[in-house]
């Protein structure tokens, strides 16, 4: 029962690079959705996904991209990278809205930009 | 739009001692409602959560939070701290509408002293 998948679980880029954040589920969940955490910040959401082929932007979604060609798969591409983009990126995945569902969370993938 | 307050970012008990984590909401509509612990360098478990059936809600590890809608507040309790319980606890809120994500808190540090 893997759940929520993320890789790699580190990365280090330089300044300019682009990379690509994976993220599977195994769930058939319909919402999948990226998160950043940053000290005393908190998870703040930057993109969202509510099905296969339906994005939007979160709060902090600049410098970001996704796409969402299956259910399953919901990657995060950072364009150009940039030392602000530093930080700790969770994918989450849940059930829709009604039920009071909760999110299930991948273990996190830590970047360090420099 | 929906936010949630943590008051303290930062909490230190004695092990034996009561464990309260204040989490404040903020909701057009009513919420849903919910607490995260994470260990380090995991990702976030879901610790319980507030879907309307009962204002208090009991979860895992022997926390309990308890819904108070005229003071628009979800603080989550223990009776008796474990060294275990040393982590990082996030509140979180989604109102009940169709696509809506998690929004969290800033989080709240538990050091539990022995």
């Amino acid at each position: 029962n893997a759940g929520v998948t993320q890789t790699p679980k580190f990365q280090v880029l330089k300044t300019g690079q682009s990379m690509t954040l994976q993220c599977a589920q195994d769930m058939n969940h319909e919402y999948m959705s990226w998160y950043r955490q940053d000290p005393g910040m908190g998870l703040r959401l930057i993109h969202y996904s509510v099905g296969a082929g339906i994005t939007d932007q979160g709060e902090v979604p600049n410098g970001y991209n996704v796409s969402r060609s299956t259910t399953e798969d919901f990657p995060l591409r950072l364009l150009s990278a940039a030392p602000s983009q530093t930080s700790v990126y969770f994918c989450a995945s849940r059930r829709p809205t009604g039920v009071g569902t909760e999110a299930f969370f991948g273990q996190g993938t830590r970047l360090t930009v420099v | 739009a929906q936010s949630v307050t943590q008051l303290g970012s930062h909490v230190s008990v004695s092990e034996g001692a009561l464990v309260l984590l204040r989490c404040n909401y903020s909701s057009s509509v009513p919420p849903y409602l919910f607490w995260y612990v994470q260990y380090p360098n995991q990702g976030l478990q879901l610790l319980l959560k507030y879907t309307s059936a009962a204002t208090l809600v009991k979860g895992i590890n022997g926390f309990e939070a308890e819904f108070k809608k005229s003071e628009t507040s979800f603080h989550l309790t223990k009776p008796s701290a474990h060294m275990s319980d040393a982590a990082e606890y996030f509140c979180a809120v989604s109102e009940n509408n169709a696509g809506n994500m998690l929004t969290f808190g800033g989080g709240t540090r538990l050091m539990v002293k022995p």
